[in-house]
């Protein structure tokens, strides 16, 4: 079974800090990583994947993740926060079921301190 | 290139009505997704089309939501009769058939059930 875990509901960071989020996952087969952001009243966007090769994975918007396998884990980090990046952050596992879909974590909302 | 459009983008009914949505996903993209996306969670899969055949419905109440992809282009989700907890974003999102991990997603209807 696939799942993921996202810590923290809710991240308050100020403008210009560091910006973690946290996801951690479960697979009984190689993953297939995501991060999404949604802004408010908008779909869903891609920001960045991981499928396979370099582990770290370089996005939209200046946001980066890092696939670590001994840690079960792809954490979501942006060296420099900006007041737009104020949304709320979905990770998500490909679901190789045979029918193939993503499942979510329950997100993350930013908010971003002036 | 024109993302995933999606209507209405806001309905409130009372319960025990009956809705209809409508999705039109990006050209050329074979697979379509239907999302339920309830206040706080994640978005969860609820049907999956392959052109016009389905792939995965088993998330789908079935006494009650009904879907359909008719000649394999634009899709409707619809509910009948709805219930409380049926208020939610309901998102549709396309990929193109080769890379099934790759969701593209639209604005997303949000429903109101009093």
């Amino acid at each position: 079974a696939q799942s993921v875990t996202q810590l923290g509901s809710h991240v308050s960071v100020s403008e210009g800090a560091l910006v973690l989020l946290r996801c951690n996952y479960s697979s009984s087969v190689p993953p297939y990583l995501f991060w999404y952001v949604q802004y408010p009243n908008q779909g869903l966007q891609l920001l960045l994947k991981y499928t396979t090769g370099a582990t770290l994975v370089k996005g939209i918007n200046g946001f980066e993740a890092e696939f670590k396998k001994s840690e079960t884990s792809f954490h979501l980090t942006k060296p420099s926060a900006h007041m737009s990046d104020a949304a709320e952050y979905f990770c998500a596992v490909f679901h190789q079921t045979g029918a193939n879909n993503l499942f979510f974590g329950t997100g993350t909302r930013l908010t971003v301190i002036p | 290139e024109a993302g995933v459009a999606q209507s209405p983008r806001y309905k409130i009914i009372e319960k025990r009505q009956s809705v209809a949505f409508w999705c039109n996903p990006i050209s050329g993209h074979a697979t379509l997704y239907w999302y339920q996306q309830i206040l706080g969670q994640g978005p969860k899969l609820l049907i999956q089309f392959q052109n016009n055949g389905v792939v995965d419905d088993s998330q789908l109440p079935k006494d009650r939501f009904s879907a359909e992809r008719l000649k394999g282009v634009d899709s409707t989700l619809k509910i009948q009769p709805a219930k409380l907890e049926d208020s939610a974003v309901y998102l549709c999102a396309s990929s193109t058939q080769r890379v099934y991990n790759e969701q593209f997603f639209g604005p997303g209807t949000r429903l109101t059930v009093l």
